[in-house]
C-alpha cells in the first residue's frame, strides 16, 4: 500500500529552528509537496521538491532524498503565526497525490 | 499566483436537504478540478476528480449518486451533497492546478466549505 508518515504534533519555542520530518513509501514518485494548513482553513503551497537536495525559500527550506523516501522542512527563526499544521504530500507514478495526515505545529513564546 | 474561490464558506442545513458547494477558478481556467473532505484532525481524504465536460472520477467508496459533481465549464465546478446526513458534516474543499503546469504542478486551494449537518 501506500503510506505517509509524519509526526502527529510537534511543540518548539518563538524564535527557534525546528524540523518536520516525512517518510514515504508510495508507488513510483513525481515530486514531494509540502503544503501549510492553518485551523479552519485551506492549504497553501509551500515547497515542491523533485530532485534530491535542498530547496531554500525564504525561513522555510525543504529536503529530499529519493533513495531513503525522506524527506523534511525545516522552519528557522519561528514566529506565532507559523502554528498550522504541515501536510507533506508525495504524487505516485500515475501522478495521484498521496497525502499525509499532517503534523500540527505548536509554537510557544 | 491562481487564484480558486469557493462558496459558501459555511453552510448548515437540516438532515435530508441538499446543499451546493461551488468552486471557481478566477483567474485561470481549470480543466480539472478535485474535491477533498477533511474530517477533524485529519488529512485531506479525495473524492473526486472533477473534469470540464465529462463525468467526475469518483475515488472508491465516494457514492456518485450522494456527492454529485458538476464541471459545466472551465471555471465552474459544483458539489452538491445530496440528502445530508450529520455524519456527512465536514470541512469539503476544492482545488485546482496552476495552469502550464501539467501534472507535477502545485494545487491552488478554494477558501473551504464547513458543512454542519443537523
Amino acid at each position: 500500500g501506500q503510506n505517509i508518515d509524519q509526526p502527529t504534533e510537534m511543540t518548539a519555542t518563538e524564535g527557534a529552528i525546528v524540523q518536520i520530518n516525512c517518510t514515504y513509501q508510495t508507488s513510483g514518485f513525481n515530486g514531494l509537496f509540502w503544503y501549510q494548513q492553518h485551523a479552519g482553513e485551506a492549504p497553501t503551497f509551500l515547497s515542491y521538491n523533485v530532485l534530491d537536495g535542498l530547496e531554500e525559500k525564504g525561513r522555510f527550506s525543504s529536503f529530499l532524498s529519493r533513495s531513503k523516501g525522506y524527506s523534511y522542512l525545516l522552519l528557522k527563526e519561528l514566529q506565532m503565526k507559523d502554528s498550522a499544521s504541515y501536510l507533506c504530500a508525495v504524487t505516485d507514478s500515475n501522478y495521484q497525490l498521496i497525502w499525509g495526515a499532517g503534523t500540527k505545529l505548536i509554537i510557544k513564546p | 499566483g491562481a487564484v480558486v474561490s469557493q462558496h459558501p464558506s459555511w453552510v448548515i442545513c437540516k438532515s435530508g436537504t441538499s446543499v451546493k458547494i461551488e468552486c471557481r477558478s478566477l483567474d485561470f481556467q481549470a480543466t480539472t478540478m478535485f474535491w477533498y473532505r477533511q474530517f477533524p484532525k485529519q488529512s485531506l481524504m479525495l473524492m473526486a476528480t472533477s473534469n470540464e465536460g465529462s463525468k467526475a472520477t469518483y475515488e472508491q467508496g465516494v457514492e456518485k449518486d450522494k456527492f454529485l459533481i458538476n464541471h459545466a465549464s472551465l471555471t465552474l465546478s459544483t458539489l452538491t451533497v445530496t440528502s445530508a446526513h450529520p455524519e456527512d458534516s465536514s470541512f469539503y474543499i476544492c482545488s485546482a492546478k496552476a495552469p502550464g503546469t501539467g501534472d507535477t504542478g502545485e494545487l491552488f486551494f478554494g477558501e473551504g466549505s464547513r458543512l454542519t449537518v443537523l
